[in-house]
Parts: C-alpha cells; sequence; structure tokens
C-alpha cells in the first residue's frame, strides 16, 4: 500500500449504530487530519493530529469521537449520527503542521462515503 | 461573509481552450495559496501552491496571486479531456495549521 488509504470506501448506518473509519498513512508523516465534504459545501477541517496529540478541534460535535493510537493510524468513531452528517470523509497526512514560513503539503487519501439513514 | 469565495460552476469548456479558475478570499493572514485537483471518487491531489503574492507556472498550469485584490487565480492552457476535475483553492495563514477551502469549480474539458 502507498499514500494514504481509507476504510471503508463506502458506508451506510443507521442513526442509532455505531461504526469507525479508519485511515492510515504509508509516508512517514507526523501529522494527520480528518475532513468533512459535503455537497455544495467547502471542505471543512474536522481535527488535526500531530504526533499522536490532536492539537486542533473544529467545534466538531461530540457524536464524532477521533483517535490516533500512532503517527501512522487514525479513526473516526461514530454513534447516534444524523442524516446531515452523511458526506464524505477524508483523511490527510502531512510531515508537520507548518510554523511560521514552513509549508507542508497535505496528501489525502480517496475518502468514506458515508450514508446516515 | 465566507473566508475564500469560488464560483461552483460547473464550468464547460472546448478541448484546448485556455481555463480561468478564480477565487477571493477576505483574510488578510492568508499567506500560503493552493490548488487542488480533485477527481470523482479520489481525493484532493495538490497541483501548485504560492507563497505570498506573484506567478508560478508548471507546465500548462500558471497560479497567480494579487495580495492587494484578495484574489487569486488558475490557468490552464492547452486543456485536455484529462483536466476535467473539480478545483479547489486553499488557503493557509502563516503559522497556522487549519488549511481554509473553497466549494470547488467542477471543470469539463470536451473533446
Amino acid at each position: 500500500e502507498t499514500g494514504v488509504t481509507q476504510t471503508p470506501r463506502h458506508l451506510v448506518m443507521g442513526m442509532t449504530n455505531k461504526k469507525s473509519l479508519k485511515c492510515e498513512q504509508h509516508l512517514g508523516h507526523n501529522a494527520m487530519y480528518w475532513y468533512k465534504q459535503s455537497a455544495k459545501k467547502p471542505l471543512e477541517l474536522m481535527f488535526v493530529y500531530n504526533f499522536k496529540e490532536q492539537t486542533e478541534n473544529n467545534s466538531v460535535p461530540s457524536r464524532f469521537s477521533p483517535e490516533c493510537p500512532n503517527s501512522s493510524h487514525l479513526f473516526l468513531h461514530l454513534h447516534t449520527l444524523q442524516p446531515e452528517d452523511s458526506a464524505l470523509y477524508l483523511c490527510a497526512s502531512s510531515q508537520g503542521t507548518g510554523g511560521v514560513g514552513v509549508f507542508y503539503e497535505q496528501y489525502f487519501g480517496p475518502g468514506t462515503r458515508l450514508t446516515v439513514t | 461573509q465566507k473566508e475564500v469565495e469560488q464560483d461552483p460552476g460547473p464550468l464547460s469548456v472546448p478541448e484546448g481552450a485556455i481555463v480561468s479558475l478564480n477565487c477571493t478570499y477576505s483574510n488578510s493572514a492568508f499567506q500560503y495559496f493552493m490548488w487542488y485537483r480533485q477527481y470523482s471518487r479520489k481525493g484532493p491531489e495538490l497541483l501548485m501552491y504560492t507563497y505570498s503574492s506573484g506567478n508560478k507556472e508548471d507546465g500548462r498550469f500558471t497560479a497567480q496571486v494579487d495580495k492587494s485584490s484578495k484574489y487569486i487565480s488558475l490557468f490552464i492552457r492547452d486543456s485536455q479531456p484529462s483536466d476535467s476535475a473539480t478545483y479547489l483553492c486553499a488557503m493557509l495563514a502563516g503559522g497556522a495549521q487549519k488549511l481554509v477551502f473553497g466549494q470547488g469549480t467542477r471543470l469539463t474539458i470536451n473533446p
């Protein structure tokens, strides 16, 4: 496997289910991200992890719970979701999270298409 | 007002045409300006990025940033059907870790 992989690629879940999305990066990066991409809306950052520590939570509802056990793996645990949570969930990784005068390219996975019924 | 505005299109042009894609922004703190390309059922991939103002060229692609007008552009010369995708602009303030994206413009190049 190369780059950033995500599983599953498609997920349909009921509002009372609990499921998890998985992301793995094979690039040796230290930072990982979760994004939400909804139809007709800009890509929205949800969470940022740097060296396994969460460094950003973009006011995400608690029904989304991230977990980063190591720099290569990132999970998004889902429970009691709403139909409006249906979207493409993208994972990304980068060498670092940047600083003044520093830019790190983010590499995206193919996403998990989530449908909440 | 949204931090980044991008016309979602769709935009349809004939093969070989010059394509111009644009974004405007409101946050003066943005210093890095990026263009991502996203094919159907794939994640976004970085096409080009520019630091501060000016032009950057890479093959058939040219990125322009005008910080005085808070306006960025991506030009595609000699467009090909393989350029058909959604193009996303994104911006980053210096020292920040949160990319702010435009809505994306869906582009179709017709053979």
